[in-house]
């Protein structure tokens, strides 16, 4: 298993500003994610962080929107930009260790935008 | 893109009953999982079924898979007050690189 937390837990943005969540996981994993999960929706991916090169984003997802950053097997950063009102979600990041089929979630950042 | 749908979308029972979800998918996968997310929080793993089963248990969950209906269900048996959350499926496709793809979930409400 893995333990993993994330800052903030919570945040309220202005539109037009940015918020960066941090990822912390306490083992070095290879394959990191980030998710969003609108209000009352399910988990969409948005992209898989790669350490050591760029993030490799789904259909939709663009890195000038969600750039990321993956500088160690441990950590991450997705940083949402030019927040919009419809950016407010929670945002999850998780990771699937090596030989592992499962993934485990952090707790998630709970984004509103104003 | 979201390839599970799941149903029913809320079901509401007493405790001490038992609690069926569905799950349903399009494309061939490698294994199907089940989470369990409480209030909006993150997602904690609860069982894992490989494409060439068909029954798993764990506990007092219960998960089959149809690979021939490309469905599942979770069972959960004697349920309590406690297991009030959002269950989800996500699939691992063949052609998918260990990217989970979840269904639209199933809130659960037990009540007391």
């Amino acid at each position: 298993s893995a333990v993993i937390s994330q800052k903030p837990s919570r945040d309220i943005c202005q539109r037009g500003t940015s918020l960066t969540i941090q990822c912390q996981v306490d083992s070095q994993v290879t394959m990191m994610f980030w998710y969003r999960q609108q209000p009352g929706q399910s988990l969409t991916l948005i992209a898989t962080a790669n350490q050591g090169s760029e993030a490799t984003y789904e259909s939709g997802f663009v890195i000038d929107k969600f750039p990321i950053s993956r500088p160690n097997l441990t950590f991450s950063t997705l940083t949402v930009s030019n927040l919009s009102p419809e950016d407010s979600s929670i945002y999850l990041c998780s990771v699937e260790p090596v030989r592992q089929e499962t993934q485990y979630f952090g707790p998630g950042t709970r984004l509103l935008v104003l | 893109s979201q390839q599970g749908e799941e149903d029913p979308q809320a079901l509401s029972i007493q405790e001490g009953e038992n609690a069926t979800m569905n799950c349903s998918y399009k494309t061939s996968i490698n294994n199907l999982q089940w989470y369990r997310q409480n209030s909006g929080r993150g997602l904690v793993h609860l069982i894992l079924i490989r494409s060439n089963e068909r029954e798993k248990h764990s506990g007092r969950l219960r998960v089959t898979l149809d690979t021939s209906k490309k469905s599942s269900s979770l069972l959960i048996t004697a349920s309590r007050a406690a297991d009030t959350a959002s269950y989800f499926c996500a699939t691992v496709p063949i052609q998918g690189a260990q990217k989970l793809v979840f269904g639209q979930g199933t809130r659960l409400t037990i009540n007391p």
